[in-house]
Order: C-alpha cells, then sequence, then structure tokens
C-alpha cells in the first residue's frame, strides 16, 4: 500500500528565517506530488506541483521554492519566511483520478 | 479565477437530517468531480466521486448528484452524525490532464446534538 510522509508535524520560526520542509511517498513509483496551503478562509491552495525528478511547476508567485531531487522525495523551502506563510502545509500524491495527502505540517511564523 | 466554488463557507445541520453541500464549477472541460473531507489538523480524505458521464453516485450515506447543464454538483449526508463535522472540500479534473486538481475553498459542516 501506499504511504506519504511529512514532516516535522509542527513548526514555529521567526519571520526571516529558512524553511525546508519534506514530504516522502512509499509503495509507488514516479508519482504527481504535490504542495498545497491551508490558510484560514483560503481553501486548499496549491503551491506547486511536480510530474518528475527536477521538474516543477510553481502555481503561485511567492517567496517559496520547491525541488524534486528524488522519485519520491518533495521538498518545499524558503531563504526568509514571512508572517504571511504561515499555514498548514499538505504533500499530496495522485493516483489516476484521486488524491491522496500527507498528514500536514503546521508552520508558524512569528 | 476560481474555476471551482463552493459558496456556502459554513453549514449547520441537526444531527440526523439531511446535509447538503453545494459546489458550482465553470470549466466545461471538467470531466470528473470528487469531495474530500477533512479534520483539522490532518490531510484530506477522499469521500466520493463522480465522472462527468453519470449524474449520480451514491456510497453509504453519502451521494453525490451532478448537473452538468448547471455545471453543479452536490454532496448529500444522510442521515448526519456528529463524526461528520469537518471541512468538505469539492474538486475537478479536466478532462485530458494528469497533472493538478482543482479544489473549492471548502464548507464547514457542524452537525449539531
Amino acid at each position: 500500500s501506499q504511504t506519504i510522509h511529512q514532516w516535522p508535524a509542527t513548526l514555529v520560526q521567526p519571520v526571516g528565517s529558512p524553511l525546508s520542509l519534506e514530504c516522502t511517498v512509499e509503495g509507488t513509483s514516479n508519482p504527481n506530488l504535490y504542495w498545497y496551503r491551508q490558510a484560514a478562509g483560503r481553501g486548499l491552495q496549491l503551491l506547486f506541483y511536480s510530474v518528475g525528478i527536477g521538474q516543477i511547476s510553481s502555481e503561485v508567485p511567492q517567496n517559496l521554492s520547491a525541488s524534486r531531487p528524488q522519485d519520491r522525495q518533495f521538498i518545499l523551502s524558503s531563504k526568509k519566511l514571512l508572517l504571511s506563510d504561515s499555514g498548514f502545509y499538505l504533500c499530496a500524491w495522485r493516483y489516476y483520478n484521486e488524491q491522496f495527502f500527507g498528514p500536514g505540517t503546521r508552520l508558524t511564523v512569528l | 479565477d476560481q474555476q471551482v466554488k463552493q459558496n456556502s463557507p459554513s453549514l449547520s445541520v441537526q444531527e440526523g437530517r439531511i446535509s447538503i453541500l453545494n459546489c458550482d464549477y465553470t470549466n466545461s472541460m471538467f470531466d470528473y468531480f470528487l469531495w474530500y473531507k477533512k479534520y483539522p489538523a490532518e490531510g484530506p480524505t477522499f469521500l466520493i466521486s463522480i465522472s462527468s458521464i453519470k449524474d449520480k453516485n451514491e456510497d453509504g450515506r453519502f451521494t453525490v448528484f451532478l448537473n452538468k447543464s448547471a455545471k453543479h454538483l452536490s454532496l448529500h449526508i444522510v442521515p448526519s452524525q456528529p463524526g461528520d463535522s469537518a471541512v468538505y472540500f469539492c474538486a475537478a479534473i479536466e478532462e485530458n490532464r494528469d497533472d493538478k486538481i482543482i479544489f473549492g475553498k471548502g464548507t464547514r459542516l457542524h452537525i449539531l446534538p
């Protein structure tokens, strides 16, 4: 069976600090991978998606970036966090017409 | 431009009654629709889906109805239970595209005792 991992589960960071959130998927190969952010009143906002190693599509211009160094690894990064980066970050992978989500990371920027 | 719209941010329903969550879309190329349920501090989980060639799909207490001419779908939960209190997201997939799923902003459902 397929499993998706995210870490850390929660994170509190000061403004201006860097960020690295990691997502890994088990039990599948060459998945489409996604990063979403859920912020208050804004639903699920698609940030990045990747259809393969090194292939990143950005949906929303911002100070975040994503990388896919390995087939089943997807990383969300920032060089300098803003207050507005606070939110619940979700990694997901796509299998045919369904999308499966990880447990999420709660990021609070102070 | 929002392609998938859930115009009700929240909904309160008495336990045992029917909950109806609505979703509208603008892209006529969408051919597959999904509903997800999300509890706080957890990832969304898949609930039920429907292909555009159907107008109804039922799974236990959950039924999704699709009206293609109106570009509208709805999720019916009957009878509503306390554990149904969550945020529900409507989502859509565009025909012949394998990259992304478009989500609505969600509707928070409160089941009242």
